[in-house]
């Protein structure tokens, strides 16, 4: 059974700061991960798709590696603003169109 | 462009009372539907997914129900609502495999 984890489960970080999200699977026989971003009270936006086939995707500040072999993805967040403070959240998809599994998401506080 | 509306964005419903979460996608055909629940300070729970009309999985026994009446929509359901059933619900449909989009949920408070 596939179970994703998200390390650590809050981060303060001051602004301006490069800082950097985990997210660790078990099986790594993955169809693909995506990050996604939640607002207090919001629906979650997605950030970033990698399929199993690529290394790592970037938009902007932002940039998400996958390592299939070691069951871990990184979220890179380069210098960190105020409005990045959310919860973070990773999820696994395992074939085309089964349902995705979660990790428990970081609480990112960005420090004025 | 693809777009996913859910509706309504609050509801407060006293406990017993039936419910009905709607969810609706445009600008694509045949998308794999789910209804997530997230309590307050956990992590979110896959209820039911629809991969085509009338095509219903259910992950975890409970007092909810889902329909898919149309391809593009997905409904959330219950005859009788409980306590535990408070919650933010979420909404999100996927192209087979390109990702998910969310809608922008539905805080559900039983009283």
């Amino acid at each position: 059974k596939q179970e994703v984890t998200q390390i650590p489960a809050a981060l303060s970080v001051p602004e301006g700061e490069n800082l950097v999200l985990n997210c660790s699977f078990t099986d790594s026989a993955i169809y693909n991960l995506q990050w996604f971003r939640q607002d207090p009270g919001k629906g979650l936006t997605s950030l970033l798709l990698i399929q199993s086939s690529q290394r790592e995707q970037t938009s902007g500040r932002l940039n998400a590696s996958l390592d299939k072999s070691s069951g871990r993805s990184t979220l890179y967040i380069a210098a960190s603003q105020p409005g990045d403070s959310a919860t973070y959240l990773c999820a696994v998809g395992m074939n085309r169109d089964d349902k995705i599994i979660f990790g428990k998401g970081t609480r990112l506080h960005i420090l004025p | 462009s693809q777009t996913i509306h859910q509706w309504p964005a609050t509801l407060v419903q006293p406990v017993g009372s039936p419910l009905s979460l709607e969810c609706t996608v445009e600008g694509t055909s045949n998308p794999n539907l789910y209804w997530y629940r997230q309590a307050a300070g956990r992590g979110l729970q896959l209820l039911f997914y629809s991969v085509g009309i009338g095509q219903i999985s259910s992950e975890v026994p409970q007092n909810l129900s889902a329909s898919r009446p149309q391809d593009r929509q997905f409904i959330l359901s219950s005859k009788k609502l409980l306590l535990s059933d408070s919650g933010f619900y979420l909404c999100a449909w996927s192209p087979q495999g390109r990702g998910y989009t969310f809608g922008s949920g539905t805080r559900l408070t039983v009283v």
